[in-house]
Formats: C-alpha cells, structure tokens, sequence
C-alpha cells in the first residue's frame, strides 16, 4: 500500500526565518512527489513536483524541495518565511510508471507564520 | 479565467437527498479526477477519467456515488441518498496527460453538507 506521511500537524515559525515542512513517504517503486498549498475554503495550488534529476527542486513562491532518496522524504523548504504563506501544506505521490495517475496525500501540515 | 471550476461552490441538504456537482476543467486536459476531503485529513482518491472512459474508481466510491463524463469534458458527480458522512469537500482536477507531464490542477472544491 502507498502511504505519505506528514510527521508535524503544525509548523510555527517567525516571519523572516527558514522554514522546513516535512514529508516522508513509503510507495512501490520510485514515485513522482508533489507539493500542495490549501488556503481557507479554496482548493488545492500546485507548488511543485520532482520528477526526476537534481535532487533540489524549485518551486512558487519562493518554495523549493529536496528529495532524499534513502530516507524517502521530500521536504518542503523555504529560506525566509512571509505572513502570508501561512496556509494547510500536502505532500503528494504518484507512482511511476502508472497509466492512472492518481494522487496519494499525506494529512497535511498546518503552517502559520507569525509576524 | 482558465482554471479548473465546480459548481455548486457550496451544498447544504437533508440525509436521503440526491445532490449533484459539476466540474469543468482546464480546456484540453483529457484527464479528470474526483477527490474527497474530510476535515483534519488529506485528498482521498474516488474516480478517473482519461476523455469520457471512467479508468478507475476507488473503494471509496459506494454504490451510491456515480460520476460521468460524457463528451470528454465535464464532469459530474451524483450521490444519491445522501448521509451525514459524505458530508466532506468535493475536489476535482484535471492534468495533460501522464507520465512526467502528470501535474493535476485542482478546482475550489464543492463544499457538502448533510444535515
């Protein structure tokens, strides 16, 4: 069974600092990974994905990832933090290789940013 | 406005109602997904559609859950005899194609609620 694990329900840190949003994740085979901002009563915003290659991977907004390969994790990062990506983060993977396409998340990490 | 679109955005009803939702997504992606929500929890899996063929649905998806999309484009889908668990956000997204192109955009999301 695919399953993403998002260790941390919330993640506070200040504005201006770094921030770390963690993923790990247990699939068959080698995934395609994904991150997703949820802001209040809207729908998912794709951020970014790793597909394959460098291992750090860019994103909007300022987001970037880094894919480790031996601890399955893709976590989220960001090096200064801004009151407004205060928001729900989901960590996602599709399998590679699969005709269908379908997205397994995680529970999702509250990020807030505090002025 | 190009992205992804659902309607209704918001759906209050009794226990033992039929409802419907509709999506629309992005102009000439041949891929269509429904997911659930539930609240604390991430996007769960329902059904998919590559152009009007329903390729896949999950365990999820009751025999009270019927999704259609006929000419390839929209989408809907119908819960009859509701109950107070399918209360939940409805989630669609559309994408391309697979493989390394396989980045799903997400709609607003319906918002249901069974009284």
């Amino acid at each position: 069974a695919q399953s993403v694990a998002q260790p941390e329900d919330q993640v506070n840190v200040a504005e201006g600092n770094p921030l770390t949003v963690k993923c790990t994740y247990s699939v068959s085979g080698n995934p395609y990974l994904f991150w997703y901002v949820q802001y209040p009563n809207r729908g998912l915003q794709f951020l970014l994905k790793y597909i394959t290659g460098d291992n750090l991977v860019k994103g909007s907004y300022g987001f970037e990832a880094e894919f480790n390969k031996s601890q399955t994790s893709f976590h989220l990062k960001k090096p200064s933090a801004l009151v407004s990506d205060s928001a729900l983060y989901f960590c996602a993977v599709s399998l590679r290789g699969s005709t269908l396409g379908r997205l397994y998340f995680g529970r999702g990490t509250q990020l807030t940013v505090w002025p | 406005d190009t992205g992804v679109s659902q309607d209704p955005r918001h759906k209050i009803t009794k226990r033992g109602q039929n409802v419907t939702f509709r999506c629309d997504p992005i102009s000439e992606h041949n891929r269509l997904y429904w997911y659930r929500q539930t609240l604390g929890q991430g996007p769960e899996f329902l059904t998919y559609f590559q152009n009007e063929a329903q390729l896949e649905k999950s365990r999820l998806l009751s025999d009270r859950f019927s999704a259609e999309r006929p000419k390839g484009s929209f989408s809907t889908l119908e819960i009859q005899r509701t109950e107070q668990g399918d209360s939940a956000m409805y989630l669609c997204a559309s994408s391309r194609g697979g493989g390394r192109e396989e980045t799903q955009y997400f709609g607003p999301g319906t918002r249901l609620l069974v009284l």
